[in-house]
């Protein structure tokens, strides 16, 4: 059981060019989210989704857009990069989006994204 | 409004040292979640514990012991006989029902060095 995979682990793009980071999660969660960490800032929420084919902003959307075509992927796509969105980005999961299981998120690798 | 507050930024202790890690949150709401994350060097994000706002029960886990207290709206993380391969930045987070979204509030991380 791999959990969850990112892709690509790192990569270095010129400012306005369009990325797609990839995520795939294999343990059928319900929900999923994005983070970017800076240092200094901690994680920040990029977006989340609670279930397939629902979507919501998180507390640092602007510049990144999410889709959640079904329940094992969860791509984040930055229309068009800037040196700001230089950070790590991590995907993650959680099983529940009600009751009080199923909290914890499980987390991916990572992508370490620069942006020139 | 919702937060966490994580004091120490960094920690330094010699390797068998026991070892707190202080964790101090805000809320409102009468239901909530507290975890526990392990950043390692490697830069993956580690699940430790998860702990309901209606249970107080403290918990052990090897050399692993978190202390919830509500009184003191705290849930502190002590690490026993301290070992180098528990350098790592660790994160406290406050999870909580928004209407039907689920919110994980991050502290900033405390960063911990055992030394040989």
């Amino acid at each position: 059981i791999a959990g969850i995979t990112q892709a690509p682990t790192s990569q270095i793009l010129a400012a306005g060019r369009r990325m797609t980071l990839r995520c795939t999660q294999d343990m059928r969660h319900n929900a999923m989210y994005w983070y970017r960490q800076d240092l200094g800032l901690g994680l920040r929420l990029i977006h989340y989704s609670n279930t397939a084919g629902t979507t919501g902003k998180g507390e640092v959307p602007d510049g990144y857009s999410v889709s959640r075509a079904n329940t094992d992927d969860f791509p984040l796509t930055l229309a068009s990069a800037v040196p700001s969105q230089t950070s790590v980005y991590f995907c993650a999961s959680s099983r529940g989006t009600s009751g009080t299981e199923g909290n914890e998120q499980f987390f991916g690798p990572g992508t370490r994204l620069t942006v020139l | 409004a919702q937060k966490v507050t994580q004091a120490q930024t960094e920690i330094s202790v010699v390797e068998k040292e026991d070892v707190t890690l202080d964790c101090v949150y805000e809320t409102r709401d009468t239901t909530y979640y507290l975890f526990w994350y392990k950043q390692p060097p490697s830069g993956e994000l580690v699940f430790l514990i998860r702990r309901n706002s209606f249970d107080e029960q403290n918990e052990i886990s090897g050399r692993y012991s978190w202390n919830f207290q509500k009184s003191t709206s705290s849930f502190n993380f002590t690490i026993t006989a301290s070992q180098v391969v528990d350098s790592a930045v660790y994160f406290c987070a406050l999870g909580f029902n928004a209407g039907n979204n689920r919110k994980l509030i991050w502290g900033l991380g405390t960063s911990l060095a055992v030394n040989p």
